[in-house]
């Protein structure tokens, strides 16, 4: 069973940021928190990751709660093609336990 | 970069009938991934292999499903017979891990199968 607990939808509108938050509040210490998304008929794509700091990269920001319980993903500023489902995920880093996705978030980026 | 390749990309039979599934992971990439997505769900997995040895196919039906990975590179997953409730998109995925242990997956587009 997925560990996380995501709202299974969202609304933003274009240009605005999309915060979506995620709930892990059994996370143990040696877990990271992934995201990746999936567009309409395509595979989930990797987003980003982290252990506890804050994480950026050129698609999002990562903010992790100091208790490492919760999570919000943020895409800045929210486009038409930003509209997917959204997983988060915590996984052991390096281990071989297996990725298991939930149901997400499906996020509608509104014009 | 050329990414995951699988095909065909759509197939449609009856049940009862066997179908099977290919997969072309990025070069290079050691580990590969069978997940299975029903409408409205996440991606489950089904099956996990490192190489051309398999690591986990604990969640992976095999009174009917078997996957292989000969050379370790490309792969196929095959079901048969067929059920109505096999009707979902199998998607593949390949990763490789560095020397920290990072590992992301890509995803290629997946096969849409319905069984009718």
């Amino acid at each position: 069973d997925a560990k996380t607990t995501q709202p299974p939808s969202m609304d933003c509108a274009e240009g605005r940021a999309a915060n979506l938050p995620c709930n892990h509040s059994t996370i143990s210490g040696n877990e990271y928190v992934y995201w990746y998304r999936q567009i309409h008929s395509q595979g989930p794509q990797y987003i980003i990751h982290g252990l506890k700091n804050n994480e950026t990269n050129e698609m999002a920001s990562l903010i992790i709660t100091e208790d490492r319980k919760s999570s919000t993903l943020i895409l800045p500023h929210a486009t038409l093609r930003d509209t997917a489902v959204y997983y988060c995920i915590v996984r052991v880093w390096g281990g071989s336990e297996k990725l298991v996705f939930g149901k997400g978030t499906k996020l509608t980026v509104n014009p | 970069e050329a990414g995951v390749a699988q095909s065909p990309r759509y197939k449609i039979i009856e049940k009862r009938q066997s179908v099977a599934f290919w997969c072309n992971p990025i070069s290079g990439h050691a580990t590969l991934y069978w997940y299975q997505q029903i409408l409205g769900q996440g991606p489950k997995l089904l099956i996990q292999f490192q190489n051309n040895g398999v690591v986990d196919d604990s969640q992976l039906p095999k009174d009917r499903f078997s996957a292989e990975r000969l050379k370790g590179v490309d792969s196929t997953l095959k079901i048969q017979p067929a059920k109505l409730e096999d009707s979902a998109v199998y998607l593949c995925a390949s990763s490789s891990k560095t020397g920290t242990g990072e590992e992301k997956l890509f995803f290629g587009s997946g096969t849409q199968l319905s069984v009718l």
